[in-house]
């Protein structure tokens, strides 16, 4: 069976500081990846994706980044953290149907 | 750009009640509308889902039903019990592939015994 990761669980960051989140999926080859962000008492807001290694699209502009260097790894960046990148940082991944499966999830405070 | 609108935000019954939540989305392309059911600091589960060639799914007392000409589709949990309170997030696909899903604001159920 399936099974997706992410890490670290939580993380407390100053302002200005770089971030380095990372989601892997076991079990299945090729799926496509997506990272969102729910801020406190929000939905979900669809960052990126990705349908294959080094395949990345950006859904809105902001002061985060993603990469794909391996099949079954994602990872979104950013240089310096603003007090507004805040918020539960979601992984999901599909494969041949629409139906999405998140991680568990990584809880980020910029302070 | 498109949406799928949400309500209620919150949603207060007792335990025994029924429950609906109702979602409206606007890409009339969509075909492909999953719920989602999130607990508190967890990440969202589906619950339930249902396609465009399908009008009603239930699962023990969870039913989804879906609307296509109003593009309207709702979740009815019924006999609730406080281990059905959390957010629900409903989601419709996006034309254009990638099999994206864009999601509802999500509505918060608390059932009290």
């Amino acid at each position: 069976s399936q099974t997706i990761h992410q890490w670290p669980a939580t993380l407390v960051q100053p302002v200005g500081s770089p971030l380095s989140l990372e989601c892997t999926v076991e079990g299945t080859s090729n799926p496509n990846l997506y990272w969102y962000r729910q801020a406190a008492g929000r939905g979900l807001q669809l960052l990126f994706y990705s349908v294959g290694i080094g395949q990345i699209s950006s859904e809105v502009p902001q002061n985060l980044s993603a990469s794909r260097p391996q099949d079954r790894q994602f990872i979104l960046s950013s240089k310096k953290l603003l007090l507004s990148d805040s918020g539960f940082y979601l992984c999901a991944w599909n494969k041949g149907a629409e139906t999405q499966y998140f991680g568990p999830g990584t809880r980020l405070l910029v302070l | 750009g498109e949406n799928v609108e949400q309500h209620p935000s919150t949603l207060s019954v007792q335990e025994g009640d029924s429950a609906v939540i109702k979602c409206t989305y606007s890409d009339s392309a969509s075909n492909y509308f999953p719920w989602y059911k999130q607990e508190l600091g967890k990440r969202p589960q589906l619950i339930i889902d249902i396609r465009s060639n399908v009008g009603e799914k239930k699962d023990q007392r969870i039913a989804v039903t879906l609307n296509k000409t109003a593009k309207h589709f709702s979740l009815h949990i019924t006999e609730t019990q406080p281990e059905d309170s959390a957010v629900y997030f409903c989601a419709a696909s996006l034309s254009g592939g990638y099999n994206k899903l864009i999601f509802g604001a999500g509505t918060r159920l608390a059932v009290h015994p």
